[in-house]
Order: C-alpha cells, then structure tokens, then sequence
C-alpha cells in the first residue's frame, strides 16, 4: 500500500489556467506539508498543515491555497498559473511537526509544467 | 536557511563504503540530526536520524561527533542503487514545533 499518494504524476496546461493536486497519506499522521523543488533541485517548503491547520506558510504567493479536508488529505489549488510556476511538487507527511523527532514521508511527486 | 554544510559531489566504487560528511556547527543541544536521500525523480526517503549517539539501522550508520559540530553518514556496502543526493538536516525549533529545512545535499555516484 502507497504510504503518501500524489494525482496526478504529471501536469502540462497553459499560463493563466487554474490546476489542482491531491495528496492523501493513509498512516495515520497529523501533519503534512508540501514542497516545490525547482530546476536547481532545492525542495523548499511551501505549507504545513497539522490536523488540518495551516501551521506553515512561506511565504508563497495567494495564488497558492492549500486546502485540508481531514488530516489524511492536503490539496494544493494553484490559480493563474505563471511560467515560474513550473517544477516539482511534493507532498510528505509526519507524524506530528511538535515531535523533537519526526520523520517525513514523502509522495512521488507532481511534475508541473506551464506553457 | 540550512544550518548545515555538505560537499556537492562525492564518488565511491561500487561494493565500498560510502562516507558522506556533514558540518553542523550551529546546532543546539536539543536539535537531531536527520539524513534523507533523493533518487532521481523520486521523493526524499528518510535514511536515519540521531542526537548524540552514533545510530545503524538496515540501511547506514550515523557517526556524531562528540561535541555534535558535524556527523558522518556512512553506507557500509555502496551499491549503484544508492547513487542519489543525500540531504543532512538539523530539525531547528519553530513556532509550535520543528521546521526540518532541506540544503543542497551532497551528490553521491556510486560507479562500477
């Protein structure tokens, strides 16, 4: 079983248009996060939500929304999508972010890509 | 920013041990060491984390340094699988929790 899922693998559109990705993790975390690595290679995070409250926010433009139905799921809704916005996306999750140790599984990530 | 430094590229034969440094000179005594690796196109994998002890799990051992400035990450048998970036992390305090921020990593060929 997928411990951290990501939909969808790969993403194409135009600038300008409104995309969405899911991310659902089924170990029974209260955390999780996304993060966006460029074409440098830095992961960077973007959010992190813990029991579905946005604890993390760096900031990342309003295009950006996050959203957290329940603790086993964080979407990520982009509107207006740039040229910039093109890179990796990647959804992990932990067990709790106040844990002095707690480590992070990450999803297969979403490749984006703006035309 | 990354409280830690690595070297960007490293190489290691096949079959030997891989030795993969990291300084970490600004952690405080209550922040881990965390080590993640990232296989081209995949997500980062956790590999180990410690304190103050050296660790071993199935997959590497962790060495500390006694006054925790920098640790060894070490693959004992490196195979071509395991060429990927590997990632030395000090989880720093944050509100209401640790933030765990990824560096540039230290790229690791294992050849033939």
């Amino acid at each position: 079983d997928t411990a951290v899922s990501q939909t969808p693998k790969y993403l194409v559109t135009q600038m300008g248009n409104d995309k969405s990705i899911k991310c659902e993790q089924n170990l029974g975390h209260d955390t999780m996060y996304w993060y966006k690595q460029d074409s440098k290679k830095f992961l960077k995070i973007m959010f992190s939500y813990n029991n579905k409250e946005l604890i993390i926010n760096e900031t990342v433009p309003n295009r950006f929304s996050p959203k957290s139905p329940d603790k086993a799921h964080l979407n990520l809704h982009i509107n207006s999508l740039e040229l910039g916005d093109s890179a990796v996306y990647f959804c992990a999750s932990s067990l709790n972010r106040v844990l002095r140790t707690d480590t992070q599984y990450f999803g297969p990530g979403t490749r984006l890509t703006v035309l | 920013d990354a409280k830690t430094t690595q070297p960007t590229s490293m190489d290691c034969a096949e079959g030997r041990a891989a030795n993969l440094p990291c300084n970490h000179s600004t952690i405080s005594g209550n922040e881990y060491v965390y080590w993640y690796r990232q296989i081209h196109s995949q997500g980062p994998q956790y590999i180990i984390h410690g304190l103050k002890n050296n660790e071993t799990n199935e997959m590497a051992s962790l060495i500390i340094t006694e006054d925790r400035k920098s640790s060894t990450l070490i693959l004992p048998h490196a195979t071509l699988r395991d060429t990927a970036v590997y990632y030395c992390i000090v989880r720093v305090g944050n509100t209401g929790g640790f933030k765990t921020i990824f560096g540039a990593g230290t790229r690791l060929f294992v050849k033939a």
